[in-house]
Parts: structure tokens; sequence; C-alpha cells
């Protein structure tokens, strides 16, 4: 089956101890994207990965790392966690020239995971 | 600078009645647009979008919306709500120029509510 895989679902920590947040995909997307969702705000972007070894920051970086060592896998890392970033995190794929698979633009579209919540206390 | 605008963070409706949710974006080239879904501690789920070719775009569970370039709108409608409906739902865009290709840029999401 064709999905987004993050890990953990729920994950409570203390304020300064370093997290890891995985997130691996199982369809060869060339695109990833991690995002976090707090109320009234809808999605905002942290980062992205065009591909392999090449990462981006979205709107709302601080805080955050990843790294694209693999093409399935792009982890979200919190070296020092704050209260500030309680939040709901999705990872997200999709595949960014979709014309080279012969679908066309109909191919556009994003996969995301079941979330996970962070609580920094 | 690309924008993504969903009015009315929260909407109301009666079982049966008409469900229209409102997006609009701006930006200076052609977008594609999504709507996606989220029930209660759930993920984000797809309902429809829109890359090319017919304007009126048919989704799941009854959803449609129409792309209407001269308004910059994308507005999901249902004509008869359900129950089941009572979720959050967002409008996102993608800006395929520049520093923006591949990213997907949401509004802030609108909770609709189904009253019985």
């Amino acid at each position: 089956e064709a999905q987004v895989t993050q890990n953990p679902r729920y994950l409570i920590t203390v304020t300064g101890k370093k997290l890891t947040v995985t997130c691996s995909q199982n369809m060869n997307h060339e695109y990833m994207s991690w995002y976090r969702q707090d109320p009234g705000l809808g999605l905002r972007q942290i980062y992205y990965s065009m591909n392999v070894e090449v990462t981006d920051k979205g709107d709302v970086p601080e805080g955050y790392k990843v790294s694209r060592k693999e093409k399935r896998n792009f982890p979200l890392i919190l070296e020092s966690p704050s209260p500030n970033q309680t939040s709901l995190y999705f990872c997200a794929s999709s595949l960014f020239f979709p014309a080279k698979t012969g679908g066309g633009t109909s191919n556009y579209g994003y996969t995301f995971g079941s979330g996970t919540r962070l609580t920094v206390v | 600078a690309q924008s993504v605008t969903q009015l009315g963070s929260h909407v109301s409706v009666s079982e049966g009645a008409l469900v229209l949710l409102r997006c609009n974006y701006s930006s200076s080239v052609p977008p594609y647009l999504f709507w996606y879904v989220q029930y209660p501690n759930q993920g984000l789920q797809l309902l429809l979008k829109y890359t090319t070719g017919a304007t009126l775009v048919k989704g799941i569970n009854g959803f449609e919306a129409e792309f209407k370039k001269s308004e910059t709108s994308f507005h999901l409608t249902k004509p008869s709500a359900h129950m089941s409906d009572a979720a959050e739902y967002f409008c996102a865009v993608r800006f395929d120029r520049g520093s923006t290709l591949g990213r997907l840029y949401f509004g802030r999401g609108t909770q609709l509510t189904v009253w019985p």
C-alpha cells in the first residue's frame, strides 16, 4: 500500500530534550515536506526537500532541522524543543515532476502521514 | 506573494442543506488547487484537485469544486450535507514558479458543523 509513515503518533517530552520524528514513504517520491498544524493557522510548512541531499526552509523553520540522506526518509529533528513547538506535525510526499511518469499534471498530489501530536512541557 | 484565503473559519448548516466553503488565492501564475478534509483526530484526506482541463472538478463523498480563474476562486460545494461531513476542510494551492516550485500552501481551514 502506498503510504507515508510517521512515528511516533504521540509524543510528550520536556523542554530541551532532543527528539526526532521519523517519516518514510514507499512511493519513490522526490518531494517531501514537513508541516505543523495549529488551531486557526492551518498548516504551515517547516522544511521541504526536492530530492536526496536537497533541503530548504519553509515558512516556519526556526527550531527545526531536517535531513534527506535517502529518498524514502525525511526525519524532523528538534534539537532543543520548547513549549511553542507543541503542535500537530504532518509529513507529506509528492512526485516533483509528474510529467516524467507520463501521467501529466493529473499526478500532482500530496500524500500525508497520519500525524504526530507533540507536547513539550 | 502567493496566498490562500478561506472565508469563514466556521460554517454551520442543517442536514440536507447546501454546503459552500469558500477559497480564494492570489497568484501571478496558474495554480494547482486542492481541497483536503480532516476528520477529528485524523490526518488529511484529499477530497479533490484541479490541475488542468475541466474547471468543474468532482471529488469523493459528493463534493465538487469549480476553478474560476477570473475570480481566483476554488469554492467547495455539496448539494446536500450529511452529518458525516462534519470536519475541518482545507484549501491548498501549489504555485510552480521560482522559489515556490513544488510547495503546497494551505488556507487556515474551515470547520464545518452539520446540525440534525
